[in-house]
């Protein structure tokens, strides 16, 4: 069955970065985009953008352009996305996604941006 | 981007209720519309596809229509597995963007 199966919390101190990771598996890796989404309290669902995991060509939101970085690793069927320069408001939970006729999402992973 | 102004935020309801949650979009999106539920600690779960369409799985007492950029959600004889926050997301344009969520409750 298909599965994608993300890394776990994260706890990061202000300024630094977090790469969180979104394990596919039960189908084939390179036909279907991974799309990311974050979410809080109060801002809701985020489109963050896509990766096309067959080229590695990406799209993203323009508010998360410099803050979020998609990458995929063909090899273990895995998706990445490292948030840079973390600030308090980047604390979120963060989804990765197989958007199509059956969605299929990851578990989250909460980012916690903490001093 | 496209704004998706959803509607109402907050919505008591009874068992057995008849519901519809609505979603406005600023463009034209088409049927580019998805409805996802989401429970406390877990993903959302797609519930209405292309606007009018059931996803997998979804009983049928779900519905989705539209009329003109007005897009609802509409829940026949409420169960009480229904008590959720349900979004509605327009992928027709990228970024995709959700609405605010409609928090569904028991009155």
């Amino acid at each position: 069955q298909v599965q994608l199966q993300q890394s776990g919390a994260e706890l990061a101190k202000p300024g630094s970065s977090v790469k969180i990771s979104c394990k596919a598996s039960g189908y084939t890796f390179t036909s279907y985009y991974i799309s990311w989404i974050k979410q809080t309290t109060g801002q809701g669902l985020e489109y963050i953008g896509y990766i096309n995991t067959g080229s590695g060509g990406t799209n993203y939101n323009e508010k998360f352009k410099g803050k979020a970085t998609l990458t995929v690793d063909k090899s273990s069927s895995t998706a990445f996305m490292q948030l840079s320069s973390l600030t308090p408001d980047d604390s979120a939970v963060y989804y990765c996604a197989r958007l199509g006729a059956r969605d299929y999402w990851g578990q989250g992973v909460m980012v916690t941006v903490s001093s | 981007d496209i704004q998706m102004t959803q509607s109402p935020s907050s919505l008591p309801a009874s068992l057995g209720d008849r519901v519809t949650i609505t979603c406005r979009a600023s463009q034209d999106i088409g049927n580019y519309l998805r409805w996802f539920q989401q429970k406390p600690g877990k993903s959302p779960r797609l519930m209405i596809y292309g606007a009018t369409n059931l996803a997998a799985g979804v009983p049928s007492r779900f519905s989705g229509s539209r009329s003109g950029s007005d897009y609802s959600l509409t829940i026949n004889s409420l169960e009480s597995e229904d008590m959720a926050i349900y979004y509605c997301l327009q992928h027709n344009e990228y970024p995709y963007t959700f609405g605010a969520g409609t928090k569904l409750e028991l009155k």
